[in-house]
């Protein structure tokens, strides 16, 4: 049982450039988010999905979008990705209804020069 | 909308010294409050929650009452250790149950 797990850990992108942000989970979560943490910030909702097939906007949601063709994974994507941008990318998951119990990945780290 | 307001770090504490980390929030309601501890290079983990006013979440030492007269929800540890050192997140669930909203974070550091 791996928990929540998101690939890659690490990556420097250049302006412009797009990217794919995997988050996989196995617990047969319902409920999967993407967050950007920056410093002094906490953590801010950048997309979210109820179930598969369903997302929805959170809080900072410009510059990304998201899909969920499989219960399991969450995909986030940058099409041309900016400085501000740089940022700590956490997914996570939960039961529907539960909110409190979510799961956090890892961490990705991600640098746009 | 919603949001939620921590005292600002970085805390710096003497192992065995009480620690309080303020929080309050601004809710629509009756939210249920958390706090998540993020260890370094860590994801979050929930640390403990209340879902009613006057509940008190407890959690390997760490307490916190949720205080609806004062829109409160404060950590306190009686005796902290080198191992509690991390940031820790005040959070509170939208009114559909279905998000959280973060505090900015507060990094405590025990040293020895």
């Amino acid at each position: 049982n791996a928990g929540v797990t998101q690939t890659p850990k690490f990556r420097v992108l250049k302006t412009g450039q797009s990217m794919t942000l995997l988050c996989a989970q196995d617990m047969n979560h319902e409920y999967m988010y993407w967050y950007r943490q920056d410093p002094g910030m906490g953590l801010r909702l950048i997309h979210y999905s109820v179930g598969e097939g369903t997302t929805a906007k959170g809080e900072v949601p410009d510059g990304y979008n998201v899909s969920r063709l499989k219960k399991q994974n969450f995909l986030l994507g940058l099409e041309s990705a900016a400085p501000s941008q740089t940022s700590v990318y956490f997914c996570a998951s939960t039961l529907a209804g539960h909110p409190e119990a979510q799961y956090f990945g890892p961490g990705t780290r991600l640098t746009v020069l | 909308g919603d949001s939620v307001t921590q005292m600002e770090g970085p805390v710096t504490l003497s192992e065995e010294a009480f620690l309080t980390i303020n929080c309050t929030y601004t809710a629509t309601g009756y939210p249920s409050l958390f706090w998540y501890v993020q260890y370094p290079g860590e994801g979050l983990q929930l640390l403990l929650k209340a879902t009613k006013a006057d509940d008190k979440g407890s959690n390997k030492g760490f307490e916190a009452t949720y205080r609806k007269e004062t829109t409160s929800f404060h950590l306190e540890k009686g005796s902290v250790q080198v191992s509690d050192s991390a940031v820790y997140f005040c959070a509170l669930s939208d009114r559909h149950g279905g998000k959280l909203i973060f505090g900015q974070g507060t990094t405590l550091q025990v040293k020895p």
